[in-house]
C-alpha cells in the first residue's frame, strides 16, 4: 500500500506570495492532518480534515487555510507569505478521526525569501 | 502550543546500551503516541498506548504510561546506530482528536 505523498517536496517563494501544498493520504484513510515544524516552535498542529470537513484547527492566522476533496486528498494554502512561514510542512493521514496512529508524509520544505 | 515536555532534550549513548526518554503532559488524554523522526524527514509511528493501559511493548521498544502523574516513558533496549533520530510523544485529548506533540528528544547512538 502506498504511503502518504506530498508535493512538492521543496519550494522557494518570496514574501507576499501565496503557496499551495498537496497531500495524498493512504488509500482508505479519511482523515488528513497538517503540521508545521520549525526549529523554534517544534511541531505545531495546523488543521485536520475528515470526510471533507474541518474537524480541528490550530492557532494559526487566517492566512493558513486548507481543504479536503471527496477522494480524501487535501491541500493547504498559505497566502501573503512571511519569512516566518519558512518551515517543514507535514501531512499525516489516519483511518479514523481519532484513537489511531497517524502516518506521515515526507513533508514539503518551504523557504520564504 | 505544545502539550508534552520531553526529557532529556538530547541523549547520547553507546551502541548496545538502553535509552530512556520521558514525556510529561498536562491534560486528560485518550491516548499517547510515540513517533520517530530522522533528520528533516517525516515522522514514523512507533507505539500507541491508550489511557487505560500501563505498559506496551513492540520489539525493542517499551512504553509505560502513568496517568496519575501525567507522564510516559519510552525505553529502547540494545540500541543500534540506526536508532539515531528525534523521538516525539504526542497526546490525543478526550473529546478533541487532534494530536499535540511534545518538544522531542534528540537521541544519538555512538558506534
Amino acid at each position: 500500500k502506498a504511503g502518504v505523498t506530498q508535493t512538492p517536496r521543496y519550494l522557494i517563494k518570496t514574501r507576499g506570495q501565496q503557496v499551495t501544498l498537496s497531500c495524498s493520504p493512504i488509500s482508505g484513510h479519511r482523515s488528513v492532518s497538517w503540521y508545521q515544524q520549525t526549529p523554534g516552535q517544534g511541531l505545531q498542529f495546523l488543521f485536520e480534515y475528515f470526510s471533507e470537513t474541518q474537524r480541528n484547527k490550530g492557532n494559526f492566522p487566517g492566512r493558513f487555510s486548507g481543504r479536503q476533496f471527496s477522494n480524501s486528498r487535501s491541500e493547504m494554502n498559505v497566502s501573503t507569505l512571511e519569512l516566518g512561514d519558512s518551515a517543514l510542512y507535514l501531512c499525516a493521514s489516519r483511518l479514523l478521526a481519532g484513537g489511531n496512529e497517524q502516518f506521515f508524509g515526507p513533508g514539503t520544505r518551504l523557504t520564504v525569501l | 502550543s505544545q502539550q508534552g515536555e520531553e526529557d532529556p532534550q538530547a541523549l547520547s549513548i553507546q551502541e548496545g546500551e538502553n535509552a530512556t526518554m520521558n514525556c510529561s503532559y498536562k491534560t486528560s488524554i485518550n491516548n499517547l503516541q510515540w513517533y520517530r523522526q530522522n533528520s528533516g524527514r517525516g515522522l514514523v509511528h512507533l507505539i500507541l498506548i491508550r489511557s487505560n493501559e500501563r505498559e506496551k511493548h513492540s520489539g525493542r521498544l517499551r512504553v509505560t504510561l502513568d496517568t496519575s502523574k501525567k507522564s510516559s516513558s519510552l525505553l529502547i533496549t540494545a540500541s543500534r546506530a540506526a536508532d539515531t533520530a528525534s523521538y516525539f510523544c504526542a497526546t490525543e485529548d478526550f473529546g478533541n482528536e487532534k494530536l499535540t506533540f511534545g518538544t522531542g528528544t534528540r537521541l544519538t547512538i555512538i558506534p
